[in-house]
């Protein structure tokens, strides 16, 4: 079976420390992977997605980048980080022949200070 | 640009009363459409869905939604509410037109009275 695992669950970085986040996915091949950020209130905001190494797509001009070094793995990066950057980050994956059906991490908490 | 809109932002409901739950979106073309649920405490994970056929579609532990095309909704629905189904909802679209990308809704927090 498939499983998607996200490290760290819980970070707490000051204002303009560089930022990390991972996102691998086990027992798939080629998944497609997105990472998204929940904000109370305001649903899913999806931010990059890939369809294949290296290939990345974004969604909302920020101050995030991603890439995807391999297969199964996606990492969500800053440089610098803002205050505004706090949130729920959530990585997901999709077979590459689904419509829409995804699949969830279970998040990182990032609180920018 | 394309949205999905659930009006509810949050529902308090006592046990074993009936619930509805809207979702809207707009977009003229082909869609999938989907309900996702994240209960406490644990992953976003998939309700329902509906890609072609009944438009009325069942989902695991007793939902259910309806997709009326004329009037782009697709609401949930539940006969008879628990305690566990508290729990955050998402309505979802994925446009025909993009494969790998859904919009989701803002959510709507359930919450039901023991």
């Amino acid at each position: 079976s498939q499983t998607i695992h996200q490290w760290p669950a819980t970070l707490v970085q000051p204002v303009g420390s560089p930022l990390s986040l991972e996102c691998t996915v086990e027992g798939t091949s080629n998944p497609n992977l997105y990472w998204y950020r929940q904000a109370a209130g305001r649903g899913l905001q999806l931010l990059f997605y890939s369809v294949g190494i290296g290939q990345i797509s974004s969604e909302v001009p920020q101050n995030l980048s991603a890439s995807r070094p391999q297969d199964r793995q996606f990492i969500l990066s800053s440089k610098k980080l803002l205050l505004s950057d706090s949130g729920f980050y959530l990585c997901a994956w999709s077979r590459g022949s689904a419509r829409g059906e995804q699949y969830f991490g279970p998040g990182t908490r990032l609180t920018v200070t | 640009a394309q949205s999905v809109s659930q009006h509810n932002h949050h529902v308090i409901l006592s046990e074993a009363a009936s619930l509805e739950l809207g979702c809207n979106y707009s977009y003229g073309g082909t869609v999938n459409l989907f309900w996702y649920v994240q209960y406490p405490g644990q992953h976003l994970q998939l309700l329902l869905k509906y890609f072609s056929g009944d438009p009325l579609v069942k989902g695991i532990k007793g939902f259910e939604a309806e997709f009326i095309k004329s009037k782009f909704s697709f609401n949930l629905r539940k006969p008879s509410v628990q305690w566990s189904d508290t729990a955050e909802y998402f309505c979802a679209v994925n446009l025909y037109s993009s494969a790998s990308k859904i919009i989701f809704g803002s959510g709507t927090r359930l919450s039901i009275r023991p």
